[in-house]
């Protein structure tokens, strides 16, 4: 079945510090992927999304990059803020069906400090 | 921005009581779905509802659990008998086709 791992946390780093979160994959076929935020006490937020291979997904400076060879989907950003500190999740839906469901990751737990 | 609703936001129930919880969709989407996330854990999907009915279940879906949709806008996840190890996050999405599913804010759970 489908599954994706990501990297464990907790991540801490300082303010304006680049960002990696690892993220890879095993899936039949071409997924799509995606990304999302989960600021404390809310709910999950899409930060982006990824729909075919050698796509890039961004949004609010961060950034991933669908790489089918290495079945993986890091995300990055170049300069952390305060307000990302959140955790991060990376999931997949199958190919199969379109509306089928998505399975995530652990999650990791990013803490940017000032 | 539409957005994907849920009531209420925290529930406290004895244990083999009854739950609903309830979620209010995206109006034009199609595919509505509901994932749980126990405390620390990972978020893990529930069952898909698509066309007035059940598309996708996970093994966590076992007849303790129901999903209706009784109205035009209404998504409800039902929980008989509930246990202690329902205490979760209960999380309702909804999806157009080729997207990932905006997520609801969540209802607490508590059982005790």
């Amino acid at each position: 079945g489908n599954s994706v791992t990501q990297m464990e946390g907790p991540v801490t780093l300082s303010e304006e510090a680049f960002l990696t979160i690892n993220c890879t994959y095993t899936a039949t076929g071409y997924p799509s992927l995606f990304w999302y935020v989960q600021y404390p006490g809310e709910g999950l937020q899409l930060l982006l999304k990824a729909t075919k291979a050698d796509d890039k997904g961004s949004n609010k400076g961060f950034e991933a990059t669908y790489r089918k060879e290495t079945t993986s989907f890091h995300l990055e950003k170049g300069s952390v803020q305060v307000s990302d500190s959140a955790v991060y999740f990376c999931a997949l839906r199958g190919e199969e069906t379109s509306g089928s469901r998505l399975t995530f990751g652990e999650g990791t737990q990013l803490t940017v400090n000032p | 921005e539409p957005e994907v609703t849920q009531t209420p936001s925290h529930q406290v129930t004895q244990m083999g009581q009854e739950v609903i919880l309830r979620c209010v969709p995206i109006s034009n989407h199609l595919y509505f779905y509901w994932y749980r996330q126990i405390l620390g854990q990972k978020v893990e999907f529930l069952v898909s509802f698509y066309n007035n009915e059940i598309s996708e279940k996970s093994e966590i879906f076992d007849d303790q659990f129901s999903v209706e949709r009784p109205d035009g806008s209404n998504f409800t996840l039902k929980i008989r008998s509930t246990k202690l190890e329902d205490s979760a996050m209960y999380f309702c999405a909804s999806s157009e086709m080729l997207a990932g599913g905006f997520f609801g804010p969540g209802t607490r759970l508590t059982v005790l």
